[in-house]
């Protein structure tokens, strides 16, 4: 399979754990995307890399939030003192943006649940 | 602000139906415009794209439609079958940042019954 993969599929922590997420995006992608997902919601925009390098980080990046994409092929984000308003998918894309049209290819998620 | 708003945020529909999902969006300047079909548990899925001159674009039994001039796009699909019971979603993609920045709606859940 040559899609986006990311692990775990499901996360359950207690509040104040920290936990960290793994993307693998289609190798030949440079860019990549993180997103978080609630109930009855569309995906909302976290970070984004091109190749290794992280150009944009939106405001719902708390300073608990860390991404890092350190040989611009896979990712990690960390969530640090999780709190329950962080339960949420989180959801990894990743495109190969040349001419801007090209869609993005998202993994199937990881579902974390904090009690 | 660049929005994107969907109606209905909800719909139920008889197998073997029509429906129509609406788009409206105030993003500008505009690049394109993708629906994305979310199926329950997993990423969502491009089904379409439209950029600044089209105005209709079929996919199998998805056709979508875009007028520019109004910011509307409409997703229709034909024949509705079980597995289409899903949630779709509008996304457009901004003209000023590159093109990576990219606006989500809320998404219509649409259920298929048999």
């Amino acid at each position: 399979d040559t899609g986006v993969s990311q692990n775990p599929r499901h996360k359950i922590t207690k509040r104040g754990q920290n936990v960290t997420f793994r993307c693998d995006p289609i190798s030949e992608h440079n860019r990549l995307y993180w997103y978080r997902q609630t109930l009855g919601q569309g995906p909302e925009f976290l970070t984004y890399f091109q190749n290794e390098a992280q150009l944009e980080k939106s405001r719902l990046l708390s300073d608990r939030f860390s991404a890092e994409r350190p040989k611009g092929s896979f990712s990690t984000l960390e969530i640090q003192r999780t709190e329950q308003g962080d339960s949420a998918m989180y959801l990894c894309a990743s495109s190969l943006d040349r001419l801007g049209n090209s869609p993005l290819h998202f993994g199937n998620g990881t579902r974390l649940t904090v009690t | 602000k660049n929005q994107v708003e969907q109606s209905p945020q909800s719909l139920i529909i008889l197998e073997g139906k029509n429906c129509t999902l609406q788009c409206n969006y105030t993003v500008s300047p505009f690049s394109n415009l993708r629906w994305y079909k979310q199926d329950t548990g997993r990423g969502p899925v491009s089904l379409t794209i439209m950029t600044f001159s089209e105005n209709t674009k079929s996919n199998g039994r998805y056709t979508a439609t875009l007028d520019a001039d109004t910011k509307q796009s409409s997703l229709h699909i034909t024949a509705s079958q079980l597995s289409d019971s899903a949630s779709y979603i509008c996304v457009v993609r901004d003209g000023y940042t590159g093109g990576f920045k990219t606006i989500f709606g809320a998404g219509t859940r649409l259920f298929v019954k048999a």
